[in-house]
Parts: C-alpha cells; sequence; structure tokens
C-alpha cells in the first residue's frame, strides 16, 4: 500500500495570508498510463470531503482560483494564495494511481 | 443533479450484523466506480474499496477484506457496505463516494461526488 504523509497535521494562518500543505507518497504517483493521479480534498466541519484538485494541478469545477496544486513523483503541494474564512477545514491529499487508493492523515486549517 | 444518498445513523451492539445504503440518482450509475471511506473520530479518511456497479467487480482494502461486503444493486442505483458481526473499532462515519475516471476523455481518478455519511456505532 501506498503511504502517503502530510506536513504540518495543522496550520494557524492569518485571513488573506498565503498557506502551504505538503504531501509525500512513499512510491512514485505516476501511473503506467503517464498520468499521476494526486488529488486534493477539503473536508469543512461537519461536511463530507470535496475534491479541490485532480491529477496534480488541476482545479476541479468551481474551485476558487486561490488553490493551486503542483509536485511531480512522490512530492506534491496544495497552496491556497490568500486564506478566506471559509476555507477552514482540513486537507487531505489522496492517490489513485495504486489500489487500495490511500490518504494522508490531513491537515486541519485553522485561521489566526 | 447528481447525489448520492446515504441510509441513516445506526446504534449496534457487537455481534449484530448491518447493512449501509448508498443510493444513486442524476447519471448512470453503472458507468462509475463508488466508494465506500471509513472516517474514525476525529480521525482521517481510509478507502474500504470499491465497486463497479455495471459488473459488480470489487476491489477490496486488504484492511477490511473480509470484515466487509461491498454490493450493489443496478436495479435500483444503491451501493452497500455490509458487516455480519460488527465490533466496538468499527464505530466510525462511513462515506460512500462516486470515482470519476474519465470523463469527456479527460483522466481524472477523483472522487468527485460525496454522500452525507452515515454514522454507526456499536456499543454493548
Amino acid at each position: 500500500e501506498i503511504v502517503m504523509t502530510q506536513a504540518p497535521l495543522s496550520s494557524s494562518v492569518t485571513l488573506g495570508q498565503p498557506a502551504s500543505i505538503s504531501c509525500r507518497s512513499s512510491q512514485s504517483l505516476l501511473h503506467s498510463d503517464g498520468n499521476t493521479y494526486l488529488s486534493w480534498l477539503q473536508q469543512r466541519p461537519g461536511q463530507p470531503p470535496r475534491v479541490l484538485i485532480y491529477r496534480i494541478s488541476n482545479r476541479f469545477s468551481g474551485v476558487p482560483d486561490r488553490f493551486s496544486g503542483s509536485g511531480a513523483g512522490t512530492d506534491f503541494t496544495l497552496k491556497i494564495s490568500r486564506v478566506e474564512a471559509e476555507d477552514v477545514g482540513v486537507y487531505y491529499c489522496m492517490q489513485a494511481t495504486q489500489l487500495p487508493y490511500t490518504f494522508g492523515q490531513g491537515t486541519k486549517l485553522e485561521i489566526k | 443533479e447528481v447525489q448520492l444518498v446515504q441510509s441513516g445513523a445506526e446504534v449496534k451492539k457487537p455481534g449484530e450484523s448491518l447493512r449501509l445504503s448508498c443510493q444513486a440518482s442524476g447519471y448512470s450509475f453503472t458507468d462509475y466506480w463508488i466508494g465506500w471511506v471509513r472516517q474514525m473520530s476525529g480521525k482521517g479518511l481510509e478507502c474500504m474499496g470499491i465497486i463497479y456497479p455495471g459488473d459488480s467487480d470489487v476491489e477490496y482494502n486488504p484492511s477490511f477484506q473480509g470484515r466487509v461486503t461491498i454490493s450493489a444493486d443496478k436495479s435500483i442505483t444503491t451501493a452497500y457496505l455490509e458487516w455480519s458481526s460488527l465490533k466496538a473499532s468499527d464505530t466510525a462515519m462511513y462515506y460512500c463516494a462516486r470515482l470519476r475516471a474519465t470523463y469527456s476523455g479527460i483522466y481524472y481518478y477523483v472522487m468527485d461526488v460525496w454522500g452525507p455519511g452515515t454514522t454507526v456505532t456499536v456499543s454493548s
């Protein structure tokens, strides 16, 4: 199983300031079809998760452009350019390159 | 509107059986995988397994294989997660989620639609 490791596990950010979350996989997420199936999800308090980013850097439909993803191989990053109050929640990276699909431990984002 | 509607909260005793349901609407049920995801209280997400309702192909996470059964009834566009003998450690929130693999020629492999979740409490 591919192990996903996120850092930090919690982050306190001032409104309007940037935030960054790292995700590292225990092996390369490059699929044999040439794609890398690394996505980012947001879980607001009391809600189910929702997808923000797919295939490393592609914003999903309806996701604000302050969210961006980058990386390759085993190292990936989610960035929020200017944190807003509605961004509070837990962020997860997820790999779907190899079964079983696995998630990072989650990073809790709070407002300072 | 694409929607996954999950069955209501359950309170069970250890050793009892349980089946959770996840009814899909608004899309072609047989064309997308559906996954079951466990979230224990205050913890992260774990994908228990996925099912392709088109042919009922199931891929279990080895950590859950033998403990649960995932199935689907395409005649009523519903996926199921089932236990034959619950344990206290099965207490958790369980989500079903649709897996978008490809769409309009684009590869996604993301869980793009989630149900609201079903809370399961197992206690004597």
